[in-house]
């Protein structure tokens, strides 16, 4: 199996909501994890990542938070807007030195309500 | 400016066909990677290069072979195309092996 999932496929959110994705990773030696964003017909992108020694990391309207404990992390997106529909993958990086590799969760896709 | 940069787009072929994709990235990273991304949307990592040396190599039929004939291009060949092979398929690179990858717009290959 995937040692990366997530707990909901779909996401629907009203405009301005705020919105939480979940994801829960198996292995605990993963040390960085990152939050991507894929659009209808593009290539994922890059949102924003974390590194095992922290709790919590702030971007731009985006949080991402990381328990250790439970091997659980979340991506906040606050004020939710249409063009924030996407869907939202976490992957966790594995692996050391050339041979680390991203593996990456199913990902969930968030539909933004007017 | 494109930084990672893919071709074709769209690309349908037959089965038992050859084709071949090809990647360019203009951003001087070490490593590129080939993803293939089901209709699922499940993102699986098939090969990863650093420094033109392949690094990672997961389990992927032998009909599809990389070829990285520099640091900033990792061109993915497929031999004797299936019906399965259909998927869309994104290069990636990024500055080392482990650090923030960045994605290619990907090529949607059909085989019928």
């Amino acid at each position: 199996g995937e040692s990366v999932g997530l707990h909901l496929p779909t996401l629907s959110v009203q405009e301005g909501d705020n919105s939480i994705i979940n994801c829960a990773y198996s292995n605990s030696a993963s040390d960085y994890f990152i939050w991507y964003k894929q659009e209808s017909g593009k290539g994922p992108q890059f949102i924003i990542d974390i590194r095992s020694n922290m709790d919590k990391r702030q971007g731009q309207r985006v949080t991402v938070l990381l328990n250790k404990t439970v091997k659980h992390l979340s991506l906040q997106i606050a004020a939710t807007q249409p063009g924030d529909s996407a869907v939202y993958f976490c992957a966790e990086n594995l692996g050391s030195g050339s041979a680390r590799q991203l593996t990456f969760g199913s990902g969930t896709q968030l539909t933004v309500l007017p | 400016d494109t930084a990672v940069s893919q071709t074709p787009k769209y690309l349908v072929t037959q089965m038992g066909n050859d084709k071949s994709i090809k990647c360019e990235q203009n951003l001087g990273h070490d490593t590129m990677y080939w993803y293939k991304q089901d209709s699922k949307k499940f993102l699986k990592i098939m090969f990863s290069y650093n420094n033109k040396e392949l690094i990672i190599n997961e389990t992927v039929p032998n009909r599809f072979s990389p070829k990285s004939p520099d640091k900033a291009h990792l061109n993915l060949h497929i031999n004797s195309l299936e019906l399965g092979d259909s998927a869309v398929y994104f290069c990636a690179s990024s500055q080392y092996s482990g650090a923030e990858q960045y994605f290619g717009p990907g090529t949607r290959l059909t085989v019928t």
